[in-house]
């Protein structure tokens, strides 16, 4: 069964630098979520979409953004990048919003700042 | 808000014994209960969740969990541990606000020792 892609897997990039993390979910969901986790910490939640929109958001910096587009793929554009931003990126799709619609998780993207 | 606490940073367990990975919440309302495993560099993979219904929730992999409303509890076990099970465990619930996004527990290792 095919599952959610993110790419890419891994990425190095000094700070001050910008970044783009894609998601491509699970054919037919349509709603997208992004986690960050740092290193030795639980994931927490940055935003999510559902339907190209954003439907909610938590602990993201001002520095990042992030949308989902007509195929429901989502990037998220990181912007003068600090150290602290290093850290395992998930995003999850769901097919809807609901309480019983299970998030369904990729494999990450790990972005290492210099 | 919603919130789950994992007490112990790590567990250790020798090969073919029970293991326990325990787990509370906080919740207002009906929780909604999940368990997650993360392998080195590894996404987060699904074991089961906590809807409704029977108090004893069988998963993935062999693993099971019970759910106390008495206790807030939630303890993640399995009869017989595999060394192949050492890995990163993290408990989460489902926030009642916005779009149901996980909330996690702050994760647990557990290291079977062959």
């Amino acid at each position: 069964a095919a599952g959610v892609i993110q790419s890419p897997r891994h990425l190095i990039k000094e700070k001050r630098e910008t970044a783009t993390l894609k998601c491509y979910p699970i054919p037919r969901h349509d709603t997208v979520y992004w986690y960050q986790q740092g290193p030795g910490q639980d994931p927490q939640f940055l935003i999510s979409f559902y339907e190209k929109m954003q439907s909610d958001k938590g602990s993201i910096p001002d520095r990042f953004s992030a949308q989902q587009f007509s195929d429901y793929h989502s990037e998220l554009n990181m912007s003068s990048l600090e150290l602290g931003d290093s850290a395992l990126y998930f995003c999850a799709s769901s097919l809807g919003t609901g309480l019983y619609n299970e998030q369904f998780f990729g494999p990450g993207t790990r972005l290492t700042v210099l | 808000a919603q919130s789950v606490a994992q007490p112990e940073d790590q567990v250790n367990v020798a090969e073919g014994n029970p293991l326990t990975v325990k787990c509370t919440y906080s919740v207002s309302g009906n929780p909604y209960l999940f368990w997650y495993v993360q392998y080195p560099n590894r996404g987060l993979q699904f074991l089961l969740k906590y809807i409704t219904g029977d108090n004893l929730v069988k998963g993935s992999y062999g693993f099971e969990a019970e759910f106390n409303k008495s206790q807030t509890s939630f303890h993640l076990k399995k009869p017989s541990a595999l060394v192949s099970d050492s890995a990163l465990y993290f408990c989460a619930v489902r926030d009642m606000s916005g779009t149901y996004k996980y909330i996690f527990g702050t994760g647990t290792r557990l290291k079977v020792l062959a």
